[in-house]
């Protein structure tokens, strides 16, 4: 019930593509959903995060989309740039301060 | 900008060594937080704490302690390190809000070899 799924494990987008990110959760108590991303030799950091009362948000090429009654949630980003590339962490929290983390998704933009 | 900062950035230590792994915030956050990363398995949380000489067990707490005497600073000791404790460590730490929209501000990592 506490865990995040992510999917794929490793992703490889051409540059300009659209680059995918899935996870599923099971616990309906998760009410905030944060993506992170983390470059090599660096800690995670916060890109974007939604709230399940919204079904989609967007900050500049970064989109969440939130299906509650699917538990689902995906993460789109938009003209992918080689920059882009990283590892990104799809997360789950509620009341008690924790997040929980899926497993992490490798993203590699080709030039 | 929050700053977490951990002691070392690599660090080789023998098995059966008592391992000190120290973070330190400078944003006066109540929570922090250790974490473990291992290829495939993401960030498994260890131990976290919500004030000083708090701690709360996390998912994967077996061989490690915590301390936290100050507030700003979070501490993960090693009792006796063995080869399967090898990883990278990360520190984080959050605010508290009378919200689930908290979020967690990383260090950059130890990354601990045990021969």
């Amino acid at each position: 019930q506490q865990q995040v799924k992510q999917s794929p494990q490793s992703l490889i987008v051409q540059k300009g593509g659209i680059s995918i990110i899935n996870c599923a959760y099971e616990n309906t108590a998760f009410d905030y959903f944060p993506w992170y991303q983390q470059f090599p030799g660096k800690g995670p950091a916060l890109l974007i995060a939604i709230r399940p009362d919204v079904s989609e948000k967007k900050e500049g090429r970064f989109t969440i989309s939130f299906n509650k009654s699917a538990k689902q949630f995906s993460l789109h980003i938009m003209d992918s740039q080689p920059g882009d590339s990283a590892t990104y962490f799809c997360a789950a929290s509620g009341r008690d301060d924790k997040i929980i983390f899926g497993k992490g998704t490798r993203l590699h933009i080709l030039p | 900008d929050v700053k977490v900062t951990q002691s070392s950035r690599y660090l080789v230590k023998r098995t059966g060594e008592k391992v000190f792994l120290e973070c330190v915030q400078d944003m006066d956050h109540e929570n922090m937080f250790w974490y473990r990363q291992d290829p495939g398995l993401g960030l498994r949380l260890i131990y976290f704490s919500y004030d000083v000489k708090m701690k709360e067990k996390g998912d994967i707490p077996e061989g490690y302690s915590v301390s936290r005497e100050k507030k700003e600073r979070f501490s993960l000791i090693l009792e006796s390190a063995s080869t399967n404790q090898t990883s990278m460590y990360l520190c984080a730490s959050s605010l508290v809000l009378d919200t689930p929209y908290n979020e967690q501000f990383f260090g950059p990592g130890t990354r601990l070899t045990v021969l």
